[in-house]
């Protein structure tokens, strides 16, 4: 099976750097998808890892050490607009097809 | 953009009842999935389907069927409501494995009375 690990809330400071931190054990890996939920919206997609290293993308950037069994989306100059849950999900294959296993998601909350 | 259409934002259904929940999508994605979200369990996989006819069973599957006749078409069917299936269902598309993102609807948040 799979299990996926990420912290249920954390709270940062607007401007601030916020790190959400994701731990899997998989099979099949295929790689690592992070979503971004505001409260009443659906998901929307932030990035995708299947190698190791950082992606960045403007002020969200994502890392995965397969190794390691480990991600995380890094936030900068954080705004209010910021505050939503985050996400992590991993990609993995069976049966001729692949799935998406998500975490329990991590709910960020933005203070001025 | 990629649109995912689910045909209602709410519903209020009673226990024993059979229910459709509909997901349209319009760009043509061969892949499509019915998740159901509830708090502090997050997003668990119900059903996908890779093909027209074609369906697989994800975690949860006890308790539901789909049904998709047109690709842009995916179905979620509870055969016998039950007060436990009341939650968020989500329905996504993607276009194809890999790297390619699952494109989400806006959730029809379902109550079994």
């Amino acid at each position: 099976g799979q299990n996926i690990d990420q912290p249920t809330e954390m709270t940062a400071t607007e401007g601030a750097i916020v790190q959400i931190n994701c731990t899997y054990q998989t099979s099949g890996f295929n790689g690592l998808f992070w979503y971004q939920q505001h409260a009443g919206e659906a998901p929307t997609f932030l990035s995708y890892n299947v190698l190791d290293g950082l992606e960045e993308k403007g002020r969200f950037s994502s890392f995965l050490s397969r190794s390691k069994g480990y991600s995380y989306l890094l936030l900068k100059e954080l705004q209010m607009k910021d505050s939503a849950s985050y996400l992590c999900a991993v990609s993995h294959s069976g049966a001729g097809s692949y799935q998406l296993t998500f975490g329990k998601g991590t709910k960020l909350s933005v203070i001025p | 953009d990629v649109k995912v259409t689910q045909s209602s934002r709410y519903l209020v259904k009673r226990t024993g009842e059979k229910v459709f929940l509909e997901c349209v999508q319009d760009m043509d994605h061969e892949n499509m999935f019915w998740y159901r979200q509830d708090p502090g369990l997050g997003l668990r996989l119900i059903y996908f389907s890779y093909d027209v006819k074609m369906k697989e069973k994800g975690d949860i599957p006890e308790g539901y069927s789909v049904s998709r006749e047109k690709k842009e078409r995916f179905s979620l069917i509870l055969e016998s409501a039950s007060t436990n299936q009341t939650s968020m269902y989500l329905c996504a598309s993607s276009l194809g494995w890999g790297n390619q993102p699952q494109h989400f609807g806006d959730g029809t948040r379902l109550s079994i009375l």
